[in-house]
């Protein structure tokens, strides 16, 4: 159980382009799920927290109009990575968590390269 | 400061020995500590979570956790090749749901 997927794994795009990446909870609703970001060899960095039905709350210094999440279902939350820079690139990884109290379950992870 | 602080390593162990992973939090109010595995280009996967004083034991894993001296610890026992990863040490504090606090992880390598 507790197992999350991530949409794409993998994506290079054009520096101005928007990429979307889906966040899928498959065997649980998850009211809240997490996006991280992770350089090489730094480790994770909260961007923000998406809750189902109610806008995303964002980390200090994290754009909230460049990083749009949208968390519409139980069990999919996506990041709107828009108008990306090759700064973007960047190893891009979800949790979600079946409630507030309980353990954050990853996803894969995407790795976005914007050229 | 830092609210939970780990030694980035790398901590070299034989194959066989027991790896030592250590973290301290700075939220005395902490309520839960997980353990988080990360091979190398890869996201992490849980390892273990521990709630209360003492030590948890699960397979070749034992968590340990000190509340008044604000410490969590990962042992690993018989450790393999295939342990050689990055250890994240997590906090989930008081007032704040499920959101966690990570380490910046100890890199482990288990040498033959």
């Amino acid at each position: 159980g507790a197992v999350v997927s991530q949409h794409p794994s993998r994506v290079i795009c054009k520096s101005g382009t928007s990429v979307k990446i889906e966040c899928r909870s498959l065997d649980f609703q998850a009211t809240t799920m997490f996006w991280y970001r992770q350089f090489p060899k730094q480790s994770l960095m909260l961007m923000a927290t998406s809750n189902e039905g109610s806008k995303a709350t964002y980390e200090q210094g994290v754009e909230k109009d460049k990083f749009l999440i949208n968390h519409a279902s139980l069990t999919l939350s996506t990041l709107t990575v828009t108008s990306a820079h090759p700064e973007d690139s960047s190893f891009y990884i979800c949790s979600a968590s079946p409630s507030a109290q309980e353990t954050q379950y990853f996803g894969p992870g995407t790795r976005l390269l914007v050229l | 400061q830092k609210e939970v602080e780990q030694n980035s390593g790398p901590l070299s162990v034989p194959e066989g020995a027991i790896a030592s992973l250590n973290c301290t939090y700075s939220d005395r109010g902490s309520q839960s500590f997980f353990w988080y595995r990360q091979y190398s280009g890869k996201s992490p996967e849980l390892i273990m979570f521990i709630y209360s004083n003492g030590d948890k034991e699960d397979g070749r894993f034992t968590a340990q956790l000190n509340k008044a001296s604000q410490y969590v610890s990962l042992l690993i026992r018989d450790s393999q090749p295939s342990d050689s990863a990055t250890y994240l040490c997590a906090v989930r504090n008081t007032g704040t749901a499920s959101k966690l606090t990570f380490g910046t992880g100890t890199r482990l390598q288990v040498t033959l």
